[in-house]
């Protein structure tokens, strides 16, 4: 089955203390991102990667980091996290057809106290 | 300006009724075109492609109007099952740009 996975679902931790979002898709997508969701905001972009080894800044990036060593693999890193980073966090991939479907992991529900 | 603009609604209609909703994209470059459907704050699923021509999907008809630089869904005999918020998404090159979404309700 074609999936994006992300973990963890939820998380609640406090300003300053490191954290990893991990994410994994099975399809060999080149093309991967990460988004925030905020109420009235829609989904905005934070990081992409066009495939191994390239990432480049989103219209977000501020405070967050990605690597891209794997081709299936896109963590996301935020280094020292403030409460203005509580969001709904998505991953997603796709192939580089433009008609390409991009497929969304379930998402991951941060609260930075 | 936002790349990609959308009534936010909520439209609010009975089971059985027409709705319809358009969003407006800024990037004249833009080269294809989706909505997505996302139910209560999961992720989002692709409902369809539009096309130049406009299409088709069972009860979903969308458009596209290059000219104007805008894209519409519709959606006949409205079921509960389809409440959710539609994002109108465009593909200006690889980069997808995301409106803020539509909310619909459709009530019994």
């Amino acid at each position: 089955e074609a999936q994006v996975t992300q973990n963890p679902r939820y998380l609640i931790t406090v300003t300053g203390k490191k954290l990893t979002v991990t994410c994994s898709q099975n399809m060999n997508h080149e093309y991967m991102s990460w988004y925030r969701q905020d109420p009235g905001l829609g989904l905005r972009q934070i990081y992409y990667s066009m495939n191994v080894e390239v990432t480049d800044k989103g219209d977000v990036p501020e405070g967050y980091k990605v690597s891209r060593k794997e081709k299936r693999n896109f963590p996301l890193i935020l280094e020292s996290p403030s409460p203005n980073q509580t969001s709904l966090y998505f991953c997603a991939s796709r192939g580089t057809g433009l008609e390409e479907t991009q497929y969304f992991g379930p998402g991951t529900r941060l609260l930075v106290l | 300006r936002k790349e990609v603009e959308q009534d936010p609604g909520p439209f609010n209609v009975p089971e059985g009724a027409t709705v319809a909703f358009n969003c407006t994209y800024s990037n004249s470059a833009s080269q294809s075109f989706f909505w997505y459907r996302q139910d209560c704050r999961k992720e989002p699923k692709l409902l369809m492609s539009v096309y130049s021509s406009g299409n088709e999907d069972g009860r979903f008809t969308a458009q596209l109007n290059r000219a104007s630089q805008y894209i519409s869904l519709l959606i006949r005999d409205s079921k509960l099952s389809d409440s959710a918020t539609y994002l109108c998404v465009v593909n200006p090159f690889y980069k997808l740009s995301f409106g803020a979404g539509t909310t619909v309700t459709v009530r019994a």
